[in-house]
């Protein structure tokens, strides 16, 4: 069964860049698709991106041009580079695998998320 | 964006109880709906997609219903596991959106 762990810096200034890298284990990371979502503390879920090892991926448009996101097949980690960071951003990151069923993608498997707070 | 609206915010129930979950989108979008449970600090845990095909090792007490902008999730008889958030989540279209959760909690 895969399993996906978030790991990254849990404090970022802001106007600074948030890197964070998810592992994936029991699994290879050149098939399905490979996401971020994120929660602020005690509201919902935000969807931020999604890619493949094919070099396709989809971000989301209210964050598109501060999202970049990476995939490394030799480690089978992804990663998820956030720019520009205000107070807004912070939340708890989680990585999740993306898996197609009925032919619409969704995240069926999430890592246990990394709390990363924008602060001076 | 599609708005997904969850009611109520909050319910409190009892062992046993059938309880049911609504979400309604702000635009239709056929059956692209999943739900998802997040038990306090821990990872959503996909339930049902499509609106109603339970995902492998959900037990049978959740159900799902509902296509274009209604939609429902029950759990049939309440065991104390299913005190939780529940989420639901519509991939029709682009960018993913979810609801802002409905807490289930213990009468």
């Amino acid at each position: 069964q895969v399993q996906l762990q978030e790991s990254g810096p849990g404090l970022v200034k802001p106007s600074e860049t948030l890197s964070l890298t998810c592992t994936v284990s029991g699994g290879s990371i050149s098939s399905d698709y490979w996401s971020w979502i994120r929660q602020p503390a005690g509201k919902g879920l935000e969807w931020i991106g999604r890619m493949r090892t094919s070099g396709n991926s989809n971000n989301n448009p209210s964050l598109r041009s501060r999202v970049t996101m990476s995939i490394d097949t030799s480690k089978n980690q992804f990663s998820l580079k956030l720019s520009s960071v205000t107070a807004a951003d912070t939340a708890v990151y989680y990585c999740a695998r993306e898996r197609a069923y009925s032919n619409y993608l969704w995240p069926d498997s999430w890592g246990q998320g990394t709390l990363v707070t924008v602060s001076s | 964006d599609i708005q997904m609206t969850q009611s109520p915010s909050s319910v409190s129930a009892s062992v046993g109880d059938r309880v049911t979950i609504t979400c309604r989108a702000s635009q239709g979008i056929s059956s692209w709906l999943a739900w998802y449970q997040q038990k306090p600090g821990k990872a959503p845990k996909f339930l049902i997609y499509g609106a109603s095909s339970l995902q492998s090792g959900v037990p049978s007490r959740f159900s799902g219903s509902g296509s274009g902008t209604d939609f429902t999730l029950t759990i049939s008889s309440l065991q104390p596991e299913d005190f939780a958030t529940y989420y639901c989540q519509q991939a029709n279209s682009f960018p993913p959106t979810f609801g802002q959760g409905t807490r289930l909690e213990i009468k």
